[in-house]
């Protein structure tokens, strides 16, 4: 069982946003502005998407975004296209005695 | 470019250590970040197994703290990973990362190897 909770699945069509949602405790996800999103497609490593809640590394499309809001995050992909189709982790620090949690992932399907 | 490299045994037997290292090119450890090792389970998630710093400083999964040894040679510019009395559970795909600050942030990633314990 994972320590963060995330949905196993979630679709849209090209064009439109999905919201992938992220829920922790105030241990993890509430306690500390350290969430970060994964893009994995199979076979391949992950990739940073989004760290720190909300920020993008260089090149990183910006139909990409994250937010938090208590103990729960989310990343919205905006504008879907075929290629956003993916597994999506979302991780975050979980303090001095565990710096890294994961959640179970969710499965992507641009319809 | 960041790039990482993972290598060893693609088989170990269970009870036996699990040996894994991590080649870094274009960028030396010694200079700053973390540096971590991530595994998947086939078709499951990721469980971030430890990091460490340059200066040898090492952080733990709880859950596997007493059978992992994260160590670095910077002579090498590359980190290992040593996992005892290992079982079935332990098969998965193993990913050696950079960690930005040591808060589950992997920027740069290996491709993986996948280590398959069995007898």
């Amino acid at each position: 069982q994972s320590a963060l909770t995330q949905p196993p699945s979630a679709s849209g069509s090209p064009g439109q946003s999905v919201t992938i949602s992220c829920t922790g405790t105030s241990s993890d996800v509430g306690g500390y502005n350290y969430v970060s999103w994964y893009q994995q497609h199979p076979g391949k490593a992950p990739k940073l998407m989004i760290y720190e809640v909300s920020k993008r590394p260089s090149g990183v499309p910006d139909r990409f975004s994250g937010s938090k809001s208590g103990n729960t995050a989310s990343l919205t992909v905006s504008g879907l296209q075929a290629e956003d189709e993916a597994d999506y982790y979302c991780s975050s620090y979980g303090g001095s005695n565990n710096r890294g949690v994961f959640g179970g992932g969710t499965k992507l399907t641009v319809l | 470019q960041v790039q990482l490299q993972e290598s060893g045994p693609g088989l170990v037997k269970p009870s036996e250590t699990l040996s894994l290292t991590c080649a870094v090119s274009g960028y030396s450890i010694r200079s700053d970040y973390y540096w971590g090792w991530i595994r998947q389970p086939p078709g499951k998630g990721l469980e971030w197994i430890g990091s460490m710093y340059q200066s040898g400083s090492t952080y733990y999964n709880p859950s596997l703290k007493s059978r992992v040894i994260i160590s670095v040679d910077t002579s090498k510019n590359q980190f290992s990973l040593k996992l005892s009395s290992v079982t079935a559970a332990d098969t998965a795909v193993y990913y050696c990362a950079r960690d930005r600050a040591l808060t589950a942030s992997f920027d740069y990633w290996g491709q993986g190897t996948l280590v398959t314990v069995s007898s």
